[in-house]
């Protein structure tokens, strides 16, 4: 497609089960980038992938969250033992490359995640 | 460390008058800056960015923002609001390997 994807839009789990969220990138960009938006605030940095490879996870909040990208294109975001403070918007976004280029960052749709 | 502070949460005009959503910035190296529109249910749209090479920018949709260094400021501006306008706004501001956003401003228009 044109423009980045995420699947699912929306996620309705339980407290305790495992998720896992999918970007698909716009192909040809190398950067991949995962955001968290809370209800109420801006995007916030969780992960940025370069190639195959996590340059910068930073931004993880702790270590039930988890992300790859194997082949340099499709990312999963998977968390593990998710609490309901997990419930956000998971936005993901491509770029034709990162190290702190000014290369425009294109957002997906964004997977809601609502943890019961 | 690069951030951006939005001032004012919600912004409400008149469709036709002037539309001023604020930012301003703190970066220790000259700040590459954005603004970006979020519909409802969609994903964030890049509206303009600064990247040195002019302090004003034009964007899409007829949207246009100053960078006053002075001020640290990267305020958003129309000169006339549609009511197609009424959206979530945000400033961010790149940092080493992300994009650090604002709290956002949600921009209502009122016929």
């Amino acid at each position: 497609g044109a423009g980045v994807s995420q699947t699912p839009s929306n996620k309705v789990t339980e407290k305790g089960k495992y998720v896992e969220l999918r970007c698909d990138p716009i192909s040809g960009h190398t950067a991949l980038y995962w955001y968290r938006q809370s209800l109420g605030q801006g995007p916030e940095f969780l992960i940025y992938f370069q190639g195959t490879g996590a340059a910068d996870d930073s931004g993880l909040p702790n270590d039930r969250f988890f992300a790859v990208r194997p082949e340099g294109s499709v990312s999963t975001l998977k968390i593990q033992r998710t609490e309901r403070g997990d419930s956000a918007v998971y936005l993901c976004a491509s770029s034709l490359d990162g190290d702190g280029s000014y290369n425009e960052q294109f957002f997906g749709p964004g997977t809601r995640l609502t943890v019961l | 460390a690069q951030s951006v502070t939005q001032l004012g949460s919600h912004v409400s005009v008149s469709e036709g008058a002037l539309v001023l959503l604020r930012c301003n910035y703190s970066s220790s190296v000259p700040p590459y800056l954005f603004w970006y529109v979020q519909y409802p249910n969609q994903g964030l749209q890049l509206l303009l960015k600064y990247t040195s090479a002019a302090t004003l920018v034009k964007g899409i949709n007829g949207f246009e923002a100053e960078f006053k260094k002075s001020e640290t400021s990267f305020h958003l501006t129309k000169p006339s609001a549609h009511m197609s306008d009424a959206a979530e706004y945000f400033c961010a501001v790149k940092g080493n390997n992300d994009m650090r956003f604002g709290a956002g401003t949600r921009l209502t228009v009122k016929p």
